[in-house]
């Protein structure tokens, strides 16, 4: 399998700009995680989909951010406007879950997104 | 809600050396789960070990080897023999079952030669 991918795998862009990151899940796995890691937050968890049902959006930081997951292989995270405070590596992430069970996480490579 | 304390920040270590990287969770439920993950130098996030509340069999693969204490709420990592390739963020996320997982501040881990 290819592992979870990321695109763009880098983004830099200017302040009040929109920014879509996109991400596809391991086949078969039916939850999908999106993460942000700074260095003063550490990892943070954004927002959880569970079988493409938002289940968990607690993380998310304010209306600016919006998370999509049409179908089972793709996800979006976008970010309208944006502004420098974004700048982070966002991570996607892929697990199976079956009920109350919970395996591992495989992680994408992660977007690095400055924005200036 | 679940909460997880790393307290070592960075350690330091020479080759050769064997390192325990101390992990103490809080939990209110029965069922949970325990994951270590690695996040050496290049970024990547690696899956390590999962462990589920109910196996409190110590674990060892390799060099690699984990202490389940649910006594005392604790999972402990140890790298015998450490290595240079083992410098990484060492993260330790407890789970609740059927949620996300919840990562801790991590501990750096550097070993030179």
């Amino acid at each position: 399998d290819a592992g979870v991918i990321q695109s763009p795998r880098h983004e830099v862009t200017e302040m009040g700009q929109e920014v879509t990151l996109r991400c596809k899940p391991i086949s078969g796995h039916n939850s999908l995680f999106w993460y942000r890691q700074t260095m003063m937050r550490g990892l943070e968890l954004l927002i959880y989909f569970n079988n493409n049902v938002p289940i968990d959006d607690s993380g998310m930081p304010e209306d600016r951010f919006s998370a999509k997951m049409p179908n089972a292989s793709f996800s979006t995270l976008k970010i309208q406007p944006s502004e420098p405070r974004d700048s982070a590596v966002y991570f996607c992430a892929s697990s199976f879950s079956q009920g109350l069970t919970t395996y591992e996480q495989y992680f994408g490579p992660g977007t690095r997104l400055t924005v200036t | 809600a679940q909460k997880v304390t790393q307290a070592q920040t960075e350690i330091s270590v020479v080759e050769k050396e064997d390192v325990t990287l101390d992990c103490v969770y809080e939990t209110r439920d029965t069922t949970y789960y325990l994951f270590w993950y690695k996040q050496p130098p290049s970024g990547e996030l690696v899956f390590l070990i999962r462990r589920n509340s109910f196996d409190e069999q110590n674990e060892i693969s390799g060099r690699y080897s984990w202490n389940f204490q649910k006594s005392t709420s604790s999972f402990n990592f140890t790298i015998t023999a450490s290595q240079v390739v083992d410098s990484a963020v060492y993260f330790c996320a407890p789970n609740q079952a059927g949620t996300a997982l919840i990562f801790g501040k991590g501990t750096t881990l550097s070993v030179s030669s």
